[in-house]
């Protein structure tokens, strides 16, 4: 049973440019949720989604949206990228109806030069 | 303020030790309480779970929620060159809507 997917691993992109980056939940979870972790710190939650709509959302700007695809996948996408938005970019998964428990893919690593 | 603190280390123990690892919090709505370990440029893995106060034992972890004193603690036992990571706790209220909150990671070093 594959885990929880992302991709790409690594991205540079300069200020000013946009991003998008992808998640596969685990098998059989069908909400996902998105973080940034900055290195040093612990993730920030920047938004979750379930059934294909946005339901909670962090302390984050508009340049940053999302999308969630029947398949239950989802983008997480930034607009006009910062410097501060170079961090490691998590996406997590569950299932509605099992509790708390969240399983984490590997991320993807954002450098904004 | 920040409603969860946690010291970043580094914690550096010799192979064997009983590692304590502990979090504080501000908000008494917490019901849900985490530790996930986290290798460099990885993303986090769930090491523990526990509802509202109490021990909860697994293997060599134990996770300790005391509510009184907003305070959660993670003990390894036997701890291992392997163990070294990022333990990272982190914590959600019953109308959080799963968002979790979480702390900076201690960073902990297993010395052979």
């Amino acid at each position: 049973d594959a885990g929880v997917t992302q991709s790409p691993t690594h991205l540079i992109k300069t200020r000013g440019q946009q991003v998008t980056l992808r998640c596969s939940p685990k098998s059989g979870h069908d909400t996902v949720s998105w973080y940034q972790q900055a290195l040093g710190q612990g993730p920030q939650f920047i938004f979750q989604y379930y059934e294909e709509e946005e339901r909670q959302r962090g302390n984050f700007p508009d340049r940053f949206s999302g999308h969630q695809f029947p398949n239950y996948s989802s983008e997480l996408n930034v607009n006009a990228l910062l410097l501060g938005d170079s961090a490691l970019y998590l996406c997590a998964s569950r299932f509605r109806g099992g509790g708390e428990t969240q399983y984490f893919g590997p991320g993807t690593r954002l450098l904004v030069l | 303020q920040k409603e969860v603190e946690q010291d970043p280390g580094p914690l550096s123990v010799p192979e064997g030790a009983i590692v304590s690892l502990n979090c504080t919090y501000s908000n008494s709505a917490f019901q849900y309480f985490m530790w996930y370990r986290q290798y460099s440029r990885k993303g986090p893995e769930l090491l523990m779970y526990t509802y509202s106060s109490g021990n909860k034992e697994d293997g060599r972890f134990t996770a300790q929620v005391d509510k009184s004193s907003k305070y959660i603690s993670l003990f390894i036992r036997d701890s291992q060159p392997s163990d070294s990571a990022t333990y990272l706790c982190a914590m959600s209220a019953t109308d959080s809507n799963y968002q979790l909150i979480w702390g900076a990671g201690t960073k902990l070093i297993i010395k052979p």
